[in-house]
């Protein structure tokens, strides 16, 4: 079975700073990771994701995160915050075996200061 | 536009009393997904289907219902057996296969009193 673990239900971030938000991830087969933002009270839009191939993968609104292998890891990063970057995101995979089930980690809410 | 719809936004019933949930897309997606969100949780998987006439208990199916009688149509019931159903309720859908995401509703909010 897979598993997420996002460290840090909260982060907080001054606008224009770095954004980090951690995944990592358990599968005993090669994982297809996901990235997913939800703003208060909508569902949940696609950020990016990783299937094959290059390891780093950009999706929209300026977020990148990098897939590593050896360290079972996929974090989110985005160079400078803005005040409408603050959401929830959540961290996801799934494996080839089971088909497009999804398993997320708790999420980590991302505030932006001014 | 294709997408997903879920109906009403927010939904208000009585303890005891059953209450549907509605989900329909034109994406033209073989599985869809019903999921429970609590504040401060991640999502939690309820049911599944990835075919009509079929679906599947997910993690904590416990005290809810669906069916699926049309590729567009997955409703979910909320029956009087479930102990807590206050919580956000959101849909998805997706092709069936590996490394496809899954494409979300927007929610309904249901408040049990």
């Amino acid at each position: 079975a897979q598993s997420v673990t996002q460290l840090g239900s909260h982060v907080s971030v001054s606008e224009g700073a770095l954004v980090l938000l951690r995944c990592n991830y358990s599968s005993s087969v090669p994982p297809y990771l996901f990235w997913y933002v939800q703003y208060p009270n909508q569902g949940l839009q696609l950020l990016l994701k990783y299937t094959t191939g290059a390891t780093l993968v950009k999706g929209i609104n300026g977020f990148e995160a990098e897939f590593k292998k050896s360290e079972t890891s996929f974090h989110l990063t985005k160079p400078s915050a803005h005040m409408s970057d603050a959401a929830e995101y959540f961290c996801a995979v799934s494996v080839m075996d089971a088909g497009n089930m999804l398993t997320f980690g708790g999420g980590t809410r991302l505030m932006v200061k001014p | 536009d294709g997408g997903i719809t879920q109906s009403p936004k927010y939904l208000f019933r009585k303890e005891g009393q059953n209450v549907t949930l509605s989900c329909e897309q034109n994406l033209n997606h073989d599985a869809m997904y019903w999921y429970r969100q609590d504040p401060g949780q991640g999502l939690r998987l309820i049911y599944y289907s990835q075919i009509v006439n079929d679906f599947q208990k997910g993690d904590i199916a416990e005290g809810y219902s669906v069916s699926r009688e049309k590729k567009e149509s997955f409703p979910l019931t909320v029956t009087s057996a479930q102990k807590n159903p206050t919580a956000f309720y959101l849909c998805a859908s997706s092709i069936v296969a590996g490394g496809k995401e899954q494409y979300f509703g927007p929610g309904t909010r249901l408040t049990v009193t």
